[in-house]
């Protein structure tokens, strides 16, 4: 069974002040591992895929990296707008041609102006 | 693109009654498209996988006489609630599954309130 596990649960930072979020999983065999940013009262926004060790994504302050057990997500100079519940997700080979996604328990950031 | 929708984003309903939920796929063909169910604080919960002409494939402890789950085409899908209670009160959200990508694309949620 593919298992998902993502800390902290809460992070509070200051504007300006880098830091990382986890995701560590457990897969038979990774299809894809995915970031998505959800605000509250709205559904997920994909952020990115990551698909082997060593790969890495960016889009604007925010960087992706993947290795075979854990991922993290990079937040460089956060501003408050990054506030919101980070999701990390993955797609084994046990999902078959259905291609369900198993989710981690989110984390938690706010940014403090 | 990638857009997906969802209608009503918020429903009160009595206790007893159905309700029914649209997902759809904007500007993509959805073959597979997904519903999870979200209780506050908490993440994301399958609740069945929906195939376009075929009967949906639900998550182990949900009801499918209670959460019916039509996926009459390409770009659209249906969740109804039958006889609801207050505690199927919660948050779904529908995604879709372009087919030619391993990403899903998730609509906006709707909030159910069951008095």
């Amino acid at each position: 069974e593919d298992q998902v596990t993502q800390s902290p649960e809460a992070l509070r930072l200051q504007e300006g002040e880098s830091s990382s979020l986890n995701c560590s999983y457990t897969v038979s065999g990774l299809r894809g591992l995915f970031w998505y940013r959800q605000d509250p009262g709205k559904g997920p926004e994909f952020l990115f895929t990551l698909y082997s060790a060593g790969e890495e994504k960016e889009k604007e302050r925010l960087k992706a990296t993947l290795t075979k057990k854990e991922s993290f997500l990079h937040i460089t100079a956060p501003k408050p707008e990054d506030s919101a519940t980070y999701l990390c997700a993955v797609q084994g080979i046990s999902s078959g041609s259905a291609r369900q996604l198993t989710f981690g328990s989110g984390t938690q950031l706010t940014v403090l102006p | 693109g990638a857009v997906v929708s969802q209608h009503p984003s918020r429903v009160i309903c009595k206790s007893g009654t159905s309700v029914k939920i649209e997902c759809r796929s904007l500007d993509f063909q959805a073959t597979t498209m997904f519903w999870y169910r979200q209780f506050p604080k908490q993440s994301l919960m399958l609740m069945a996988t929906s195939n376009e002409g075929s009967k949906a494939t639900y998550e182990q402890g949900v009801e499918k006489d209670k959460f019916l789950i039509n996926h009459a085409s390409l770009t659209l899908s249906t969740l109804t609630v039958t006889s609801a209670h207050p505690e199927d009160s919660s948050f779904y959200i529908c995604s879709a599954h372009p087919g030619t990508y391993n990403e899903q694309f998730f609509g906006p949620g709707t909030r159910l309130t069951v008095l």
